[in-house]
C-alpha cells in the first residue's frame, strides 16, 4: 500500500505549544500533501511539498519531508484552540488518485 | 460563491433501498472523487471521475454506481444499501490527477443504514 500513516494518533497540547505530527508513507512520491480536517467538515487543503524540497512554510505550518526515510513531519507553532482537528497526509496513490492516512488527532487545550 | 456542495447533509435511510448522494462543484474542474471516511480506516477512494463521461473505480467501489453527464456534478448511487455502507461520504474535485493539485472537499453526507 501507498497509504501514509500518522503518528501520533492522538495529541494534547496547551495552547501556544508546538505541535508536530509525523507521516510515514511506504513507496516513491513526487509530492506529499497535508490536510486538516475540522469536526463535522470536510477537508481543507493546508500545504503542498515536492520530493524535490526539504521544508515548506505556510503561516504558522512548517513542513519537512525526508524522502530517504520516506517520512514528512508537519509542525504547527504557537497552537491556538481553533487548531483544534484531525490532521492527514495524503500521497499520491494510482495514476489519479490520493491516499489518505489514518489521521492525527490534534486537541488544544485554551 | 465558488465551492464544492453535498447533498444532503444527513441521510437515515434501510437496507436493500436505493439512495443517492448529490455533489456539485462550480470550479470547472475536470477531476471529481467519493470517498468514504470511517473510523480505524480513514478516507478511501470508492470511485472518480477525470472528465464528464469518464470514470473508475477506487479503492472500494463494490454495491456504488456512479455517472458524470456533466462536469459539475457527480452523483453516488447505492443501488441496493447494507448496513456495512453506513458511513460519512464526501466529494472531492481536483484540477489535475493524483497529487500533483489539493483536492478540495464537500462538507460530507453522514448517511446511516438501518
Amino acid at each position: 500500500s501507498q497509504q501514509g500513516e500518522e503518528d501520533p494518533q492522538a495529541l494534547s497540547i496547551q495552547e501556544g505549544e508546538n505541535a508536530t505530527m509525523n507521516c510515514s508513507y511506504k513507496t516513491s512520491i513526487n509530492n506529499l500533501q497535508w490536510y486538516r480536517q475540522n469536526s463535522g467538515r470536510g477537508l481543507v487543503h493546508l500545504i503542498l511539498i515536492r520530493s524535490n524540497e526539504r521544508e515548506k512554510h505556510s503561516g504558522r505550518l512548517r513542513v519537512t519531508l525526508d524522502t530517504s526515510k520516506k517520512s514528512s513531519s508537519l509542525l504547527i507553532t504557537a497552537s491556538r484552540a481553533a487548531d483544534t482537528a484531525s490532521y492527514f497526509c495524503a500521497t499520491k496513490g494510482g495514476a489519479n488518485n490520493l491516499f489518505f492516512g489514518t489521521g492525527t488527532r490534534l486537541t488544544v487545550i485554551p | 460563491d465558488a465551492g464544492i456542495t453535498q447533498s444532503p447533509r444527513y441521510k437515515i435511510t434501510e437496507t436493500g433501498r436505493q439512495v443517492t448522494l448529490m455533489c456539485h462543484q462550480t470550479w470547472s474542474h475536470s477531476y471529481m472523487f467519493w470517498y468514504r471516511q470511517d473510523l480505524g480506516h480513514g478516507l478511501r477512494l470508492i470511485y472518480y471521475s477525470a472528465a464528464a463521461d469518464i470514470t473508475d473505480k477506487g479503492e472500494v467501489p463494490d454495491g456504488y454506481v456512479v455517472s458524470r453527464s456533466k462536469t459539475e456534478n457527480f452523483p453516488l448511487t447505492l443501488e441496493s444499501a447494507t448496513r456495512s455502507q453506513t458511513s460519512v461520504y464526501f466529494c472531492a474535485s481536483s484540477g489535475s490527477a493524483g497529487g500533483n493539485q489539493p483536492q478540495h472537499f464537500g462538507d460530507g453526507t453522514r448517511l446511516s443504514i438501518l
